[in-house]
């Protein structure tokens, strides 16, 4: 069966401290892989996806993400964490957009 | 504007109740989607929509209907709402293919008493 997992379901990091999500997948076709932001009271925002070739993925909000197969991994770096950033993020599988799976969601706080 | 507009945006119902929650987009995709998002447990999808015509099953349909008006329009309905389908209820849309993204609407707030 097709799944996600969001291993840490808060995390907290202090202001301009770097950042790291982690995401593991269980899939039977080659994963199309995505990370979302939810803000309070939002939608949710995509901040990059992958689909093929570079295993490392820009996107919005300085925001990268690297597919590790053998790892079954899409794990969601930034390298200085802004106040803003505090939300919660989802990672997601799927064949492109159609029957997404998601993660159970992570929560990050910002200290000051 | 957005492009994916869901209303109401907070509804409060009773048990028994029958309610809508309708979803109209203006980025001209065929596909559509409502998923379903609890505390601890992500998004889940309950239907989908190809286009007009199709419907399907997601994993988490029962207790619910889903009606596709046209294309930029699909509906949700609980028929006779009950307090466990008390959660956040979310549109989206994408492009017809498999490299496509997912457009989300703002949500829908709902409780059940």
């Amino acid at each position: 069966a097709q799944s996600v997992t969001q291993p840490d379901i808060h995390i907290t990091v202090s202001e301009g401290a770097s950042l790291e999500l982690r995401c593991n997948y269980s899939y039977g076709a080659t994963p199309y892989l995505f990370w979302y932001v939810q803000s309070p009271g939002q939608g949710l925002q995509l901040l990059l996806k992958y689909f093929s070739g570079d295993t490392l993925v820009q996107g919005i909000k300085g925001f990268e993400a690297e597919f590790k197969r053998s790892q079954s991994s899409f794990n969601l770096r930034k390298p200085s964490v802004h106040w803003s950033d505090a939300a919660e993020y989802f990672c997601a599988v799927g064949q492109g957009a159609q029957k997404l799976v998601f993660g159970q969601g992570t929560r990050l706080t910002i200290n000051p | 504007d957005a492009d994916v507009t869901q209303t109401p945006r907070n509804r409060i119902t009773k048990t028994g109740k029958r309610i809508m929650l309708e979803c109209s987009q203006t980025k001209g995709h065929d596909r559509m989607y409502w998923y379903r998002q609890d505390p601890g447990l992500g998004l889940r999808l309950i239907y989908y929509s190809f286009d007009v015509k199709d419907i399907n099953k997601g994993e988490i349909s029962d207790g619910y209907s889903v009606s596709r008006q046209a294309q930029a329009k699909f509906s949700l309905s609980l028929e006779s709402a009950i307090p466990n389908q008390t959660a956040l209820y979310f549109c989206a849309t994408s492009a017809h293919g498999r490299n496509t993204e997912a457009f989300f609407g703002q949500g829908t707030r709902l409780t059940v008493v």
